[in-house]
């Protein structure tokens, strides 16, 4: 079946430019993940979503970072202004549940580059 | 906070060697734990998980305890082979996130 689906696959901004990333999760996934890896934090969290709503957005690094999900499917990241230090790889994780035994699968990213 | 800390790489070893990669976690109460990996160009995969003490998780030939004595979780595997080249990340679950360790790069050679 369709995995978890993150477009663009690769971005290159320029510095204070606004971006978007997507991500698509599995059908009939309600919880919805965005992490971050990036060379000198590792993998960290960003935001949880249960449905259309945020329960925990303690991952966000600045308030030039917001997320949405609508329809209890898509969800999306935006950066304002970016920054160079914003350049990472984000990715997408969704699960059936918000249990710890619910696996948590993985997109394979958007590698964000600022210039 | 919790927290997770594994053993730096890159690990070099031959095919068919014993590989230990080391995790540790620091946690209140008894999270889950995992292990992903991720190989050359792909997305993270979870590769086992133990859900409470002395479970152990097992997948592909890996393994791993969940020792609460010793607060570590270390991954194992008797015989590796050049195709489990990757990324190995040991994780906890924290409420509803994970929390990931830093990530050993591990090389198998002919």
């Amino acid at each position: 079946g369709a995995g978890v689906s993150q477009s663009p696959s690769n971005k290159v901004t320029e510095k204070g430019k606004d971006v978007e990333l997507r991500c698509d999760p599995i059908s009939g996934h309600t919880a919805l993940y965005w992490y971050r890896q990036s060379l000198g934090q590792g993998l960290e969290f960003l935001i949880y979503f249960q449905g259309n709503s945020a329960p925990d957005k303690s991952g966000l690094p600045s308030d030039r970072f917001s997320a949405e999900r609508t329809g209890g499917s898509v969800s999306t990241l935006t950066i304002q202004r970016t920054q160079q230090e914003d350049s990472a790889v984000y990715l997408c994780a969704s699960s059936l549940g918000d249990f710890s035994y619910n696996e948590q699968f993985f997109g394979p990213g958007t590698r964000l580059t600022v210039l | 906070g919790n927290s997770v800390t594994q053993m730096e790489g890159p690990v070099t070893l031959s095919e068919e060697a014993f590989l230990t990669i080391n995790c540790t976690y620091t946690a209140t109460g008894y999270p889950s734990l995992f292990w992903y990996v991720q190989y050359p160009g792909e997305g993270l995969q979870l590769l086992l998980k133990a859900t409470k003490a002395d479970d152990k998780g097992s997948n592909k030939g890996f393994e791993a305890t969940y020792r609460k004595e010793t607060t570590s979780f270390h991954l194992e595997k008797g015989s590796v082979q050049v195709s489990d080249s990757a990324v190995y990340f040991c994780a906890l679950r924290d409420t509803d996130k994970l929390i990931f360790g830093t990530g050993t790069r591990l090389q198998v050679f002919p």
